[in-house]
């Protein structure tokens, strides 16, 4: 069971670059979100799905994109990567509403020169 | 909107010592709430969570405790173990269709031998 898989682990940019960062679950989960981490600052929530073609913004949506064409996969984009966006990027599942928990994968840790 | 605040860190303790996290929410309804840790250069790792008043989460000698009455959700742990050594993250449920995880900012504890 590979739960959440995230790809790749590590990336680095140049600034003006777009790429893709892949997530992928295998649990027929509903849910999946992306967030991002920086120091002092938590995870804060980019974009989230509730459903195969269904997404949404988050917290801190400038800058990137997502689409959600299959319930597994929840790619995110950098349309246009700024040293800004150097972060360390979580995707995460969730297969039930409201009280159950989300599933987290390994991060991407992203550096943008 | 609903949100989660988190006492700052780091918090350095002896092994063996009492721990104490404080977590307090602000939120319409009562979300689900959830602790989180994180291990030094690792994802995200469900560790407990409550999802009705007075409901008390446990899991490897933490606890928590869902107080309504002071939207309260402070992790504890009777003694801690240098492996305890981690960035402990609380967080709520929405209870909205988004079904979105909302973080504090985490505290990072270090055990010292």
């Amino acid at each position: 069971n590979a739960g959440v898989t995230q790809t790749p682990k590590f990336q680095v940019l140049k600034t003006g670059q777009s790429m893709t960062l892949q997530c992928a679950q295998d649990m027929n989960h509903e849910y999946m979100s992306w967030y991002r981490q920086d120091p002092g600052m938590g995870l804060r929530l980019i974009h989230y799905s509730v459903g195969a073609g269904i997404t949404d913004q988050g917290e801190v949506p400038n800058g990137y994109n997502v689409s959600r064409s299959t319930t597994e996969d929840f790619p995110l984009r950098l349309l246009s990567a700024a040293p800004s966006q150097t972060s360390v990027y979580f995707c995460a599942s969730s297969g039930t509403a409201g009280s159950g928990g989300y599933t987290f994968g390994s991060g991407t840790r992203l550096t943008v020169v | 909107g609903n949100s989660v605040t988190q006492m700052e860190g780091p918090v350095t303790l002896s092994e063996e010592a009492f721990l104490t996290i404080n977590c307090t929410y602000t939120a319409t309804g009562y979300p689900s709430l959830f602790w989180y840790v994180q291990y030094p250069g690792e994802g995200l790792q469900l560790l407990l969570k409550a999802t009705k008043a007075d409901d008390k989460g446990s899991n490897k000698g933490f606890e928590a405790t869902y107080r309504k009455e002071t939207t309260s959700f402070h992790l504890e742990k009777g003694s801690v173990q240098v492996s305890d050594s981690a960035v402990y993250f609380c967080a709520l449920r929405e209870m909205d269709s988004s079904y979105k995880l909302i973080f504090g900012s985490g505290t990072r504890l270090l055990v010292r031998p």
